[in-house]
């Protein structure tokens, strides 16, 4: 069984440029969230995907966005990046109603 | 939401139990409260969650108290691969999918 997998693990940009982040979700699991933790701190709810729809959303302007596709697997996209977005971006899987949620390694993104 | 409330770091010595405490005073009945830990360089893993009546599993142990105000993660025999972020985190009303991370407690294991 192969777990969650993010990519890339690591990437630069500059200010104001756009990025994709890609998850692939564990198999079977139906439901993805995303996660923003910048350094020292806690894990941050962004959104989460179950179905290829939006299923909840946290404190996050609409530039960032996010697809899923019908295979689960899920995109993460940020426009305009500011340099504050800079963090590790995790994604979670788990299947509808579980209680477990299984998370990747996560990308780290620096903004310059 | 509940909130919750946890020590900022706690040290053990290996092979002793560590008792890891959090306070959601605010939670309400139906809310489930989880247990994730992340070690360096990783991203958070499921531990353990409970409702009302102490759990068990193969990671480790959680004592819930009685008013439910209070839950104890308890590991009974820290290894040092146990040094990690502990997170207790209760689940936003909304549904019990959508964690909500606190600061967490850094652990220490001391050889």
């Amino acid at each position: 069984e192969t777990g969650v997998t993010q990519s890339p693990t690591h990437l630069i940009k500059t200010r104001g440029q756009q990025v994709t982040l890609r998850c692939s979700s564990q198999s079977g699991h139906n439901t993805v969230s995303w996660y923003q933790q910048a350094l020292g701190q806690g894990p941050q709810f962004i959104f989460q995907y179950y179905r290829e729809e939006e299923n909840g959303r946290g404190n996050f302007p609409p530039r960032f966005s996010g697809l899923q596709f019908p295979n689960y697997s899920s995109e993460l996209n940020v426009n305009a990046l500011e340099l504050d977005d800079s963090a590790l971006y995790l994604c979670a899987s788990s299947a509808v109603g579980a209680n477990e949620q299984f998370f990747g390694p996560g990308t780290r993104l620096t903004v310059l | 939401d509940a909130k919750t409330t946890q020590p900022n770091s706690m040290e053990s010595n290996e092979e002793e139990p560590v008792h890891l405490p959090c306070n959601h005073s605010t939670i309400s009945g139906t809310d489930y409260i989880h247990w994730y830990r992340q070690l360096p360089s990783q991203g958070p893993e499921y531990v353990i969650h409970g409702l009302t009546s102490n759990v068990n599993n193969r990671m480790a142990s959680l004592a819930i108290a009685e008013d439910r105000k209070s839950s104890t993660l308890i590991l009974h025999r820290a290894t040092l691969r146990d040094a990690a972020v502990y997170y207790c985190i209760p689940p936003l009303i909304q549904g019990a999918q959508k964690l909500v991370f606190g600061q967490g407690t850094r652990l220490t294991i001391n050889p």
